[in-house]
């Protein structure tokens, strides 16, 4: 399995532009989880999902960000409009079940300038 | 709720000596799952170790081990015979045990390994 896979990889945009980040989770696995990662607030948890479904979006800072995941191969996280502060790297993680652990991605680092 | 305290921002080890990272939690699951990553320069997530909590019997992979203390809600990360290549940031987690749970991470604590 070639794992969890994000793009881009990297990403920078003017403020006020639309980003979009994109996660393909493993074949197989039934939750998906969008976290941002940054120096000052570590790893935050912005969304998941089970079964294609949210079920906690309470970590999502602002309606400026939004999730979508519709089918269970494929999810977005999208910001419109960006600002600097959204800087960070975004993390997908997929799992099968929790005693089975969970599979991370290799990150979006996106700069907003 | 629940959440995970790491009160070690850094740490530093010599090579080939053992070090142990500390993490404490709370949760208000009744069953849940423990887990360490690493997080080394290329910022690749990486499960180093995962615990159960029903389970006494501390978790074990190869120079990798957990001193797992459940009354005191306490899961230190214990590296033996530390190497280069375990420098790193270290992530202590917590998750719940439904199939819909989700992974609540502490705030990390970077680990030097001196040669």
């Amino acid at each position: 399995d070639a794992g969890v896979i994000q793009s881009p990889r990297h990403e920078v945009t003017e403020m006020g532009q639309e980003v979009t980040l994109r996660c393909k989770p493993i074949s197989g696995h039934n939750s998906l989880f969008w976290y941002r990662q940054t120096m000052m607030r570590g790893l935050e948890l912005l969304i998941y999902f089970n079964n294609n479904v949210p079920i906690d979006d309470s970590g999502m800072p602002e309606d400026r960000f939004s999730a979508k995941m519709p089918n269970a191969s494929f999810s977005t996280l999208k910001i419109q409009p960006s600002e600097p502060r959204d800087s960070a790297v975004y993390f997908c993680a997929s799992s099968l079940d929790s005693i089975y652990g969970y599979t991370f991605g290799s990150g979006t680092r996106l700069t907003v300038v | 709720a629940q959440t995970v305290t790491q009160s070690q921002p850094e740490m530093s080890v010599q090579e080939a000596e053992t070090v142990t990272l500390s993490c404490t939690y709370d949760t208000s699951e009744s069953d849940y799952y423990l887990f360490w990553y690493k997080q080394p320069p290329s910022r690749q997530m990486i499960l180093v170790i995962r615990q159960e909590a029903y389970k006494q019997q501390n978790a074990t992979e190869n120079r990798f081990s957990v001193n797992f203390q459940k009354a005191a809600k306490s899961f230190s990360l214990k590296i033996s015979d530390s190497q280069l290549g375990d420098a790193a940031m270290y992530f202590c987690a917590v998750s719940g045990s439904s199939n819909t749970g989700k992974l609540i991470f502490g705030q990390g604590t970077t680990l030097q390994v001196k040669p």
